[in-house]
């Protein structure tokens, strides 16, 4: 199994809901990725989770709230977004460790529309 | 700090063509590069690593890339071109002591019948 399953994959929400993206992997990856991905433009880190402890969070505004509840899901939470966070999020999964060589492994991604 | 650069935000080849997409980057140390394809609406799949064993890699669909250290250069080249392959193409960098992939601007690449 060498699959990362997103979902939804598609998702609208008005700027005062409150929603969550999911990301799921069977691979044994210890180390999960959240990204952002504008139209056109290559993908954004936003968050990083090492042995489910937050490792990297690039400076993103506290609207978006990451969550990895054990070794195989992540969650990103989502509340009173700006139509400006409208973009494809995608999940990504590696080898855990610093030292590792390992290519990140992306889901299909969950399109968000802000309205 | 580490940069990627890919040369030309489109390329067009005739299907059959050879295919040659540009990535340089910059780094201190050697770095572990990659190359990943996007299609419409999709995640992006790797298409080929490389991690300092030779420096010819081949990766998956025909297509292949050679590291050249002198030229910090890692260019992905497919001998001919399938309509299949219209995709957008990313080049990334990741040093070894970080979790950061860094990516290129991408280059969509378009194949004429």
């Amino acid at each position: 199994d060498t699959e990362v399953t997103q979902t939804p994959k598609h998702l609208v929400m008005g700027m005062t809901n409150k929603k969550s993206l999911k990301c799921e992997q069977h691979m044994g990856h210890r180390a999960m990725y959240w990204y952002k991905q504008k139209a056109k433009k290559p993908p954004e880190l936003m968050f990083v989770y090492s042995y489910e402890k937050l490792s990297i969070n690039e400076s993103v505004p506290s609207r978006f709230s990451p969550e990895c509840p054990n070794s195989s899901l992540l969650n990103l939470h989502l509340h009173a977004l700006q139509p400006e966070d409208s973009a494809l999020y995608l999940c990504a999964s590696s080898l855990p460790g610093v030292l590792s060589t390992g290519e990140l492994f992306f889901g299909e991604g969950s399109r968000l529309t802000v309205l | 700090a580490q940069s990627v650069t890919q040369l030309g935000s489109h390329v067009s080849v005739s299907e059959g063509a050879l295919v040659l997409l540009r990535c340089n980057y910059s780094s201190s140390v050697p770095p572990y590069l990659f190359w990943y394809v996007q299609y419409p609406n999709q995640g992006l799949q790797l298409l080929l690593k490389y991690t300092s064993a030779a420096t010819l890699v081949k990766g998956i669909n025909g297509f292949e890339a050679e590291f050249k250290k002198s030229e910090t250069s890692f260019h992905l080249t497919k001998p001919s071109a399938h309509m299949s392959d219209a995709a957008e193409y990313f080049c990334a960098v990741r040093t070894s002591g970080t979790y950061k992939y860094i990516f290129g601007t991408g280059t969509r690449l378009k194949v004429l019948a």
